[in-house]
C-alpha cells in the first residue's frame, strides 16, 4: 500500500542553524500539507501546497519557514534559523482529489 | 473558543467493550470530518472520513455525524488492546484546505 515517507526520522540541530525535512508523497498525490505536534499538544497545520505554489499558510508559517518541491517525488520544508520553540514533531501529508489526507510517520525536530 | 475540542482522557475500557470518542466542533463552516488513530511518537492514521450528517461504518468503526448539535463521534466496537492509541478528531472547512484538530482522546484497552 502506498505510504508517505519522511527523513530523517530524527534531527538534532543547534539554535540557529537551518534544517531542511524531507517527504516523499504519495506518488500520484497532488495536495501536499506540513503539520506540526509539539510535544502533549494537538497536530498543527503549517501549509498547504499545490500546483507549485502556497496555497494556504498558518501564522505560525513565518518569514523562517519556506517549502518546496524540488522534483516530482520529494516536498521539503525549510526552516532557516531554528529556535528553541521549533522543537516539535513535523508531519508531511498528502491527497489525491477527495479530501482524505495521508500522514507520513513525522521527523522529530530537537533544537539545542 | 477552541474549534474543535476533544476529552483528553485517559479512557480505559475492557476488551471487547463497545468504546465512544466525541469532539465538538465551533466552527459551522466544516465540511467534512475526519478520525484517525495515533500510536506514541507516531505519523496519524486515517480511520475514517465523513462529511454530511448521518452514520458510516467500516468494519468495526462506526463514525457519526450530527451537525445540528456540532457533535461527531467515534464508535469502536468489540475493542482490541491493539486499539490503544490517541484517536484524534479534525475538521476541514474548504475543499483540500487545512485540517483543524482537536486535541486527542487517549484510549486504553485492557486485556
Amino acid at each position: 500500500e502506498p505510504e508517505v515517507t519522511q527523513t530523517p526520522s530524527h534531527q538534532v540541530t543547534q539554535m540557529g542553524q537551518e534544517v531542511i525535512l524531507r517527504c516523499v508523497p504519495i506518488s500520484n498525490h497532488l495536495y501536499f500539507y506540513w503539520y506540526r505536534q509539539i510535544l502533549g499538544q494537538k497536530v498543527e497545520f503549517l501549509v498547504s501546497f499545490y500546483n507549485n505554489e502556497i496555497s494556504e499558510k498558518s501564522e505560525i508559517f513565518d518569514d523562517q519557514f519556506s517549502v518546496e518541491r524540488p522534483d516530482g517525488s520529494n516536498f521539503t520544508l525549510k526552516i532557516r534559523s531554528t529556535k528553541l520553540e521549533d522543537s516539535a514533531m513535523y508531519f508531511c501529508a498528502s491527497r489525491l482529489q477527495v479530501n482524505e489526507q495521508f500522514f507520513g510517520p513525522g521527523t522529530r525536530l530537537t533544537v539545542l | 473558543q477552541k474549534e474543535v475540542e476533544q476529552d483528553p482522557g485517559p479512557l480505559s475500557v475492557p476488551e471487547g467493550a463497545i468504546v465512544s470518542l466525541n469532539c465538538t466542533y465551533s466552527n459551522s463552516a466544516f465540511q467534512y470530518f475526519m478520525w484517525y488513530r495515533q500510536y506514541s511518537r507516531k505519523g496519524p492514521e486515517l480511520l475514517m472520513y465523513t462529511y454530511s450528517s448521518g452514520n458510516k461504518e467500516d468494519g468495526r468503526f462506526t463514525a457519526q455525524v450530527d451537525k445540528s448539535s456540532k457533535y461527531i463521534s467515534l464508535f469502536i466496537r468489540d475493542s482490541q488492546p491493539s486499539d490503544s492509541a490517541t484517536y484524534l478528531c479534525a475538521g476541514g472547512y474548504n475543499q483540500g484546505g487545512k485540517l483543524i484538530f482537536g486535541q486527542g482522546t487517549e484510549l486504553s484497552v485492557k486485556p
